[in-house]
């Protein structure tokens, strides 16, 4: 079973301030590094993704960076503000697959 | 608009009494799956379906039925429902299943006693 962990569970951060969340794979084979992002009531929604040919991708204040050595890529909020505060889950796949896992999510709150 | 709707948002229901959730999505998409939330345990995949007629097992099928006669739409059913199935549900499609970027439904809160 594709194994997919997450990091850390929940998370505090400041207004202004840096967020970080890990998600680390054991499956080479992925080619798609995708962080959605999931407001209270509503579903999951895409917020940033990456392919394996590049390190790094930045949207705005969001950026993605991924370690293809070691199996793992992140999710940076730059000056995270209140309205970031949300629940964050990493869902590595490979192109074409059928059965998609996710990480276990990361609570995050951003303190005013 | 397009979206992914489910119904109902919310439900609150009997061990051992047969209920459907409903799915259905406006664009097309050739791809659909459900999943379940849990705390901890984040979304797990209970079943999906690549096209009509072609449904397939996730990671947590006990328990759990799915239909897909028409594109549109994937129900998903608990034949007998029992607690541990207490959970937020989310439908979810994309365009085929080449692609990679799913689009969610707003969930369905669902509660057995």
């Amino acid at each position: 079973q594709q194994q997919v962990k997450q990091s850390p569970q929940s998370l505090i951060v400041q207004k202004g301030g840096i967020s970080i969340i890990n998600c680390a794979y054991e499956n080479t084979a992925f080619d798609y590094f995708p962080w959605y992002q999931q407001f209270p009531g509503k579903g999951p929604a895409l917020l940033i993704a990456i392919r394996p040919d590049v390190s790094e991708k930045k949207e705005g204040r969001f950026t993605i960076s991924f370690n293809k050595s070691a199996k793992q890529f992140s999710l940076h909020i730059m000056d995270s503000q209140p309205g970031d505060s949300a629940t964050y889950f990493c869902a590595p796949s490979v192109q074409g697959a059928q059965k998609l896992v996710f990480g276990q999510g990361t609570r995050l709150t951003i303190n005013p | 608009e397009a979206q992914v709707t489910q119904n109902p948002r919310y439900l609150i229901t009997v061990t051992g009494k047969k209920l459907t959730v409903t799915c259905s999505q406006n664009m097309n998409h050739e791809y659909m799956s459900w999943y379940r939330q849990d705390p901890g345990l984040g979304l797990r995949q209970i079943y999906y379906s690549m096209n009509v007629e072609v449904t397939d097992k996730g990671d947590v099928p006990e328990g759990y039925k799915v239909s897909r006669k028409e594109k549109r739409n994937f129900p998903l059913i608990l034949e007998s429902p029992s607690p541990n199935q207490t959970s937020l549900y989310f439908c979810a499609s994309k365009p085929t299943t080449s692609h990679n970027e799913q689009f969610f439904g707003p969930g369905t809160r669902l509660t057995v006693l």
